[in-house]
């Protein structure tokens, strides 16, 4: 079956510091890829997709993610944190019915 | 563009009433509208896809008597929950897409917080 893995359920890091939120997808074709954010009680805003081409792509508030065939991977990253960032994230993927697979999502926690 | 709107967004209810919950895409025509349920700290889950003019289809597990999905128009769903219990307290969610058949991306709205007392 196709799923979505995020493997950290929380991960801690320092502002001002890199981040790399992980996520694995198991698919036979391309996938549709999709990370997205939510802050505590507030609805989903897209950060980024990736549906083909350049396998790094740039999103919004500074994230990039990463496709990565090879690893089934594809890694949501921020060169520096700000405390703002702190939210859940949740990496997503599209099924053979054009419906959203979600991950468990990864809570981030910024460190003063 | 490409706005989703939720109303309310949050509505407290006692139980055995029921309560309605609007989604629309104010700048587009949503094709088709999804409606997930979040349970604190969990990821979404998916309860039914309703496509304009045609009844919603329901995940499985999803009472269909129980959260009734209308999709009248281009523009607006609703969902009720019908004699709500605590258990049914939750956040729900709402997106919505242009077309049929192909993956358009979906655009969410702001979520609905339900707590029934």
């Amino acid at each position: 079956a196709q799923s979505v893995t995020q493997p950290d359920i929380h991960i801690t890091v320092s502002e001002g510091a890199s981040l790399e939120l992980r996520c694995n997808y198991s698919y036979g074709a391309t996938p549709y890829l999709f990370w997205y954010v939510q802050s505590p009680g507030q609805g989903l805003q897209l950060l980024l997709k990736y549906f083909s081409g350049d396998t790094l792509v740039q999103g919004i508030k500074g994230f990039e993610a990463e496709f990565k065939r090879s690893q089934s991977s594809f890694n949501l990253r921020k060169p520096s944190v700000h405390w703002s960032d702190a939210a859940e994230y949740f990496c997503a993927g599209v099924d053979s019915n054009y419906q959203l697979i979600w991950g468990a999502g990864t809570k981030l926690i910024i460190k003063p | 563009g490409a706005v989703v709107s939720q109303h309310p967004s949050w509505v407290i209810c006692k139980s055995g009433t029921s309560v309605k919950i609007e989604c629309r895409s104010l700048d587009f025509q949503a094709t088709t509208m999804f409606w997930y349920r979040q349970f604190p700290k969990q990821s979404l889950m998916l309860m039914a896809t309703s496509n304009e003019g045609s009844k919603a289809t329901y995940e499985q597990g999803v009472e269909k008597d129980k959260f009734l999905i209308n999709h009248a128009s281009l523009t607006l769903s609703t969902l009720t929950v019908t004699s709500a219990h605590p258990e049914d307290s939750s956040f729900y969610i709402c997106s919505a897409k242009e077309d049929h058949g192909s993956y358009n991306e979906q655009f969410f709205g702001p979520g609905t917080r339900l707590t029934v007392l």
